[in-house]
C-alpha cells in the first residue's frame, strides 16, 4: 500500500518567509509525528498527534512553529518568519495507535532558508 | 528523562566483513521498545526491528541480529557478510510508555561497506 507522502520534497525560502509542509499518513494511522533531522544529525521530536485528542507539542522549538492535523488525515507544519536554522530536513511518520507500534516516516521536505 | 548514545559516528568495512553497530541507552521506565531504523543515501528512514523490553531474545533476519541485554542497556546491530547496499545511517531509537510518545534517537552511525 502507500506509505506516508510527504510535499513539497524541497522548498527554498527567503530568510522571513513562511512555509507550510505537508504530511500524508499511512491510511488507517492515528498517530503523526513530525522530526527535524539537522545535516548530519539525528531526529528531534516536534509534535505528536493521536486522533482527536490534544497533540503533545513539547518539541516545537520556538512560537514561530505550529502544525494542525484535520482528523486523522493531512497534516500541516507551518514555520513563520523563517530563519537560517529552521534549515533541515522535515521528517513526518505514523503510526497505528500509540505505544509499541512503529512508525514508519515519509521521504522528508528538505527546507532551505537562504 | 531518556537518551540513545550511538558511540560510533562512522565506520568503514570492506565487503563480506561483518560489523557492529553499537546502542547504549538510558531510561528509568521498566516498560520501553527500542527499534533500529536504516537511512540510505535517499533520506527515507526504513524501519529495521522493535524490541520490547520485557523480551530479550536475540533475533536474527538474514544477515541481520540483534542482541538486547538489559544488564548493560545495550541494543546492538550486527550485520553479517556486509554489502556494499548495506551503507547508510543507522539510527538506534528507544520509546517508553510512561513520558512522551516519540521516539527518542541516537545521533546515528554513518556505515559504508566498500567494494
Amino acid at each position: 500500500g502507500a506509505g506516508v507522502s510527504q510535499s513539497p520534497s524541497n522548498k527554498v525560502t527567503e530568510k522571513g518567509k513562511d512555509v507550510e509542509l505537508r504530511c500524508d499518513p499511512i491510511s488507517g494511522h492515528t498517530a503523526l509525528y513530525w522530526y527535524r533531522q539537522r545535516l548530519g544529525q539525528g531526529l528531534e521530536f516536534l509534535i505528536y498527534f493521536q486522533g482527536n485528542s490534544a497533540p503533545d507539542k513539547s518539541g516545537l522549538p520556538s512560537d514561530r512553529f505550529s502544525a494542525e492535523r484535520t482528523g486523522e488525515s493531512v497534516s500541516t507544519l507551518t514555520i513563520q518568519r523563517t530563519q537560517q536554522e529552521d534549515s533541515a530536513v522535515y521528517l513526518c511518520a505514523s503510526s497505528f495507535l500509540q505505544g509499541a507500534y512503529e512508525q514508519y516516516f515519509g521521504p522528508g521536505t528538505r527546507l532551505t532558508v537562504t | 528523562a531518556q537518551k540513545v548514545t550511538q558511540a560510533q559516528t562512522e565506520i568503514s568495512v570492506v565487503e563480506k566483513e561483518d560489523v557492529t553497530l553499537d546502542c547504549v541507552y538510558e531510561t528509568r521506565d521498566t516498560t520501553y521498545y527500542l527499534f533500529w531504523y536504516k537511512q540510505p543515501p535517499s533520506g527515507e528512514l526504513v524501519f529495521l526491528i522493535r524490541r520490547n523490553s520485557f523480551d530479550e531474545q536475540n533475533e536474527i533476519s538474514g544477515r541481520y541480529s540483534w542482541n538486547f541485554q538489559k544488564s548493560t542497556s545495550s541494543f546492538n546491530f550486527t550485520i553479517t557478510a556486509s554489502q556494499v547496499v548495506d551503507s547508510a545511517v543507522y539510527f538506534c531509537a528507544l520509546r517508553t510508555l510512561g513520558s512522551a510518545r516519540q521516539l527518542t534517537f541516537g545521533s546515528g552511525t554513518q556505515l559504508t561497506v566498500l567494494p
